[in-house]
C-alpha cells in the first residue's frame, strides 16, 4: 500500500551497473528530498543517501542518488557481491503528515 | 557515536498491548533530532509508526494512530513505543530509529530491531 513505487528487483553482473527508481507524487517526492536506505537480510536498514544525493560518511561513492519532480534513482557503479540487500527509497509525506518508505527492491549480482 | 536499543517482550498476546523501549546511547534525545519507530512484518516492507520530538511534537502513521502512542523519558534518555489491541498483523520487527528532519526527512541511526510476535 506504499505510495512511493519500487520495482521489485534488478540485477547485473559484478562490476556492472543497476538503477533503482522510486516514483511517487507532488505531495511526497515533488516536495521534499528522497533518501535511500539498503537492508542486508537479517540486519537493520542502514543509509545510504540522504537529502537526494548526499552520502552519509563511510559510504562509497559507487552509491549515487538524484531526483526530478516526482521521482527518484538510486544508482549502484562497480556491482559488488557484498550490495545483495534490498533497497528502499523514502521522505515525507507532505499530505498526511506521515514518513512513507517505498515498496523495496531486491537487487541480485548475476 | 550514536546507538539505539531496543527492548521488550517478544511475545505478546492478540488484544493486549505491546510496549517497547528503545535506550539511546552516545546522544542526548533533548535535542533538535526527532525519534521514531519503524517496523517491518516478516518477508515484508518497511513501515513507519510514529515519531516524536522534545518539545512533545509527535507524528503518527494515520493508519496506526488510533492504536499508537510514542512517549521520551529524558531522565532515561530513552523513548517507547505502545500499541493497543495488537492482532497477528502487528508481528513484526520493530526498530527504533533517529530521524532528522530538515531540509528532508532519514533515519540515520538505528537499533538491531526486536521481533515482536502476536499469537495466544
Amino acid at each position: 500500500q506504499s505510495v512511493l513505487t519500487q520495482p521489485p528487483s534488478v540485477s547485473a553482473a559484478p562490476r556492472q551497473k543497476v538503477t533503482i527508481s522510486c516514483s511517487g507524487s507532488s505531495s511526497n517526492i515533488g516536495g521534499s528530498p528522497v533518501s535511500w536506505y539498503q537492508q542486508v537480510p537479517g540486519t537493520a536498514p542502514k543509509l545510504l543517501i540522504y537529502e537526494s544525493v548526499k552520502r552519509p560518511s563511510g559510504i562509497p561513492d559507487r552509491f549515487s542518488g538524484s531526483q526530478s519532480g516526482t521521482s527518484a534513482t538510486l544508482g549502484i557503479t562497480g556491482l559488488q557481491t557484498g550490495d545483495e540487500a534490498e533497497y528502499y527509497c523514502g521522505t515525507w509525506e507532505n499530505s498526511l503528515h506521515s514518513y512513507v518508505f517505498g515498496t523495496g527492491t531486491r537487487v541480485t549480482v548475476l | 557515536q550514536v546507538q539505539l536499543q531496543e527492548s521488550g517482550p517478544g511475545l505478546v498476546k492478540p488484544s493486549e498491548t505491546l510496549s517497547l523501549t528503545c535506550t539511546v546511547s552516545g546522544y542526548s534525545i533533548n535535542s533538535d533530532y526527532y525519534w521514531a519507530w519503524v517496523r517491518q512484518p516478516p518477508g515484508e516492507d518497511l513501515e513507519w509508526i510514529a515519531t516524536m520530538i522534545h518539545t512533545g511534537t509527535t507524528y503518527y502513521n494515520p493508519s496506526l494512530r488510533s492504536r499508537v502512542t510514542i512517549s521520551l523519558d529524558e531522565a532515561k534518555n530513552q523513548f517507547s513505543l505502545q500499541l493497543n489491541s495488537v492482532t497477528a498483523a502487528d508481528t513484526a520487527v520493530y526498530y527504533c530509529a533517529r530521524q532528522v528532519s530538515g531540509l528532508g526527512s532519514y533515519h540515520d541511526y538505528w537499533g538491531q530491531g526486536t521481533l515482536v510476535t502476536v499469537s495466544s
